[in-house]
């Protein structure tokens, strides 16, 4: 069956420093997302992304972070300078189209901020 | 605005019990609801959706889902509980309106089964 892929599966980094957590989305997909959990609490929305541009993010998803689909196969997130509260589980997601689709979602990568 | 309650942050069953899993849901527009599972260290697999045709949806692992639109619900239950079934369950609901690929996530549901 078909995944999404995620690299990597943990990353510690310093505060302040840049992250850059990799997505390889479904082949004939359209549609790749960016969700967070921070440990013990829900899943979040970030962003959504569709046709080469954000089509819509949410609150959390301020200057600091941005997405790129830079090679027409990998999804990046980037976090510019990353504060202690960004450390979370980050997932990735992919659909082929509306929600009757469903979503496909990642491993997750573990970002830990020290 | 949607949201997602998941009554019961901690569900204990014994093996071969009844597995209800309870989920309600707020939305302006008609709801895509999903049920998704988490086995420890993993991601998100999805275990079924109800997108407006049959009101009760069966999914992977024999699970299922009722939609009660009076009830604002979307309980998830499994006849008999087996070991393998052990892992945080998260309801979630997307809106047909402006916001499709917009997933609110409930805070999710440990289920644990004892032998």
């Amino acid at each position: 069956e078909p995944e999404v892929t995620q690299t990597p599966s943990h990353q510690v980094t310093q505060m302040g420093q840049e992250v850059i957590l990799r997505c390889v989305p479904i082949s004939n997909h359209l549609y790749f997302y960016w969700y967070r959990q921070i440990l013990g609490q829900k899943v979040e929305f970030l962003v959504s992304f569709y046709n080469n541009e954000i089509s819509e993010k949410s609150e959390i998803f301020d200057d600091q972070f941005s997405v790129e689909r830079p090679d027409g196969s990998n999804f990046t997130l980037k976090i510019r300078s990353t504060k202690l509260e960004d450390s979370a589980m980050y997932f990735c997601a992919s659909s082929a189209g509306t929600p009757n689709y469903g979503y496909t979602f990642g491993s997750g990568t573990r970002l830990t901020v020290v | 605005a949607q949201s997602v309650t998941q009554l019961g942050s901690h569900v204990s069953v014994s093996e071969g019990a009844l597995v209800l899993l309870r989920c309600n849901y707020s939305s302006s527009v008609p709801p895509y609801l999903f049920w998704y599972v988490q086995y420890p260290n993993q991601g998100l697999q999805l275990l079924l959706k109800y997108t407006s045709a049959a009101t009760l949806v069966k999914g992977i692992n024999g699970f299922e889902a009722e939609f009660k639109k009076s009830e604002t619900s979307f309980h998830l239950t499994k006849p008999s509980a087996h070991m393998s079934d052990a892992a945080e369950y998260f309801c979630a609901v997307s809106g047909r309106g402006g916001s499709q690929g917009n997933l609110i996530f409930g805070k999710g549901t440990k289920l644990s089964v004892k032998p």
